[in-house]
Order: structure tokens, then sequence, then C-alpha cells
């Protein structure tokens, strides 16, 4: 069955960084790619960006443009997720999701799988 | 971007009622790539329709996904408790994908 575990929950200090991995089994890594998504706590969900496992390739939402960094390694079949220079508005659950790639080698957008979410908290 | 308002914010229902949520965009949904989620209090989202009005792996036919354009609905025919949750909808035809805010469907 198709699974993405990620890892635990993280507190960082403001303009600290932090790194999410989550690692996909169950199905085959490279043919498909991960978004993330985050949820502030009691609010709905955010799409962040996404990589292709197979091409590299990413699409990224503007408002994470030159803060993230979304990475794979096939070799363990884990994607990994990097926002720096955290404020307390980071603070929320992050998730990632398994997500195709279009025939334009972009993210096709329909999240099917799920990781079962990371909390970062931002705090001083 | 594509802004998905979503109504009501909560509905008060009892099993085996009927459930209508509304997702509206503010622009046409391209190829109404339109999908909805299921989320449970500290758990992932769980998708249930994609395309508008295909069921994902897994969804009981008693939810339905109808709509196109700028506007979607989602039917549940029979509450059963596993069906009380928060819904989203989410369109995936225009970067950057974007959500509704949620309906949350609460037992009367």
């Amino acid at each position: 069955q198709v699974q993405l575990v990620q890892s635990g929950a993280e507190v960082k200090k403001p303009g600290a960084s932090v790194k999410v991995s989550c690692k996909g089994s169950g199905y085959t890594f490279t043919s498909y790619g991960i978004s993330w998504v985050r949820q502030a706590p009691g609010h709905g969900l955010e799409w962040m960006g996404w990589i292709s496992a197979y091409s590299d390739n990413r699409n990224l939402a503007q408002k994470f443009q030159g803060r993230v960094t979304m990475t794979t390694d096939t070799s363990t079949s884990t994607a990994y997720m990097e926002l720096r220079s955290l404020r307390s508005g980071d603070t929320a659950v992050y998730y990632c999701a398994r997500d195709s790639e279009d025939y334009g080698g972009n993210s096709e957008g329909l999240l099917d799988y799920w990781g079962q979410g990371t909390l970062v908290t931002v705090s001083s | 971007e594509i802004v998905l308002t979503q109504s009501p914010g909560t509905l008060s229902l009892s099993p085996g009622d009927r459930a209508t949520l509304s997702c509206r965009a503010s622009q046409s949904v391209r190829s109404n790539q339109l999908a909805w989620y299921q989320q449970k209090p500290g758990q992932a989202p769980r998708l249930l329709i994609y395309g508008a009005s295909s069921w994902a792996t897994g969804t009981p036919d008693r939810i339905r996904g109808s709509g196109s354009g700028t506007d979607f609905t989602l039917t549940i025919s029979r509450l059963e408790p596993e069906d009380f949750a928060i819904y989203y909808c989410q369109q995936y035809g225009s970067s950057p994908w974007t959500f509704g805010q949620g309906t949350k469907v609460e037992i009367k």
C-alpha cells in the first residue's frame, strides 16, 4: 500500500530553518512527484510547491519562492522540504502528498496520498 | 490565483440526513479540475473526488461530486457517523493550486 511517512515534530526559534522529510513506499517513487501543503492551527490548507522525483522539476507558490527548498533523494525514496527565516506565522502542520507530473513537466496538482503531517512550531 | 469560497461554513445534521456542500470559484476551473478532500481531527486530508465528479479509490458511492465552470457541489446522500468531518475543495486547473476554507459537517 502507498505510504508517505514524515519526520517528527520540530520546535524552532524565529530566524532559524527547518527541514522536513517524507519517505515514500509502496509505489515507484521516481514515477511521481511530491507536493507540500501546510495548515496553520485552526486554519485551512495552503499549497507550497511541488518537486518531481523523476525530472527534478519544481513548481513553487510565489509566496514561498526564495525561502523554500525542495529536494529528493531517489536512493532512499525520500523528499525534503526546507523552510528558512522562520517566523511565528510559519507555525503549522506541514504535509507531503503524492502528486503526479503532467506532460508539460509540471505538477498535476491532484494529491492522492498524504503523509501524516509534521508539526513545526516557531517560538522564541 | 483562483479563490475558492465554500458554503456553508458549518452544517449541523443528523445521521441519515442529506448534506449538500458548495464550492464556488472566482474564475472558471480549467477542465473542471476540482477535487474534494475529507479531513478528520488530527488526520491528514483524504482525497474523495477528483475531476469534479470521479470517485477516488475507496470513496463510498453515497458521496458524489458535481458541477462545472465556477460552481461545484459535494453531496452526501445519507450521512454515516464516519462522514462527520471537515471537507475542502481544491482546484488544480491553474497554478498555484488553491483550497477552499472548508465546510465542517457536525452532528446536530
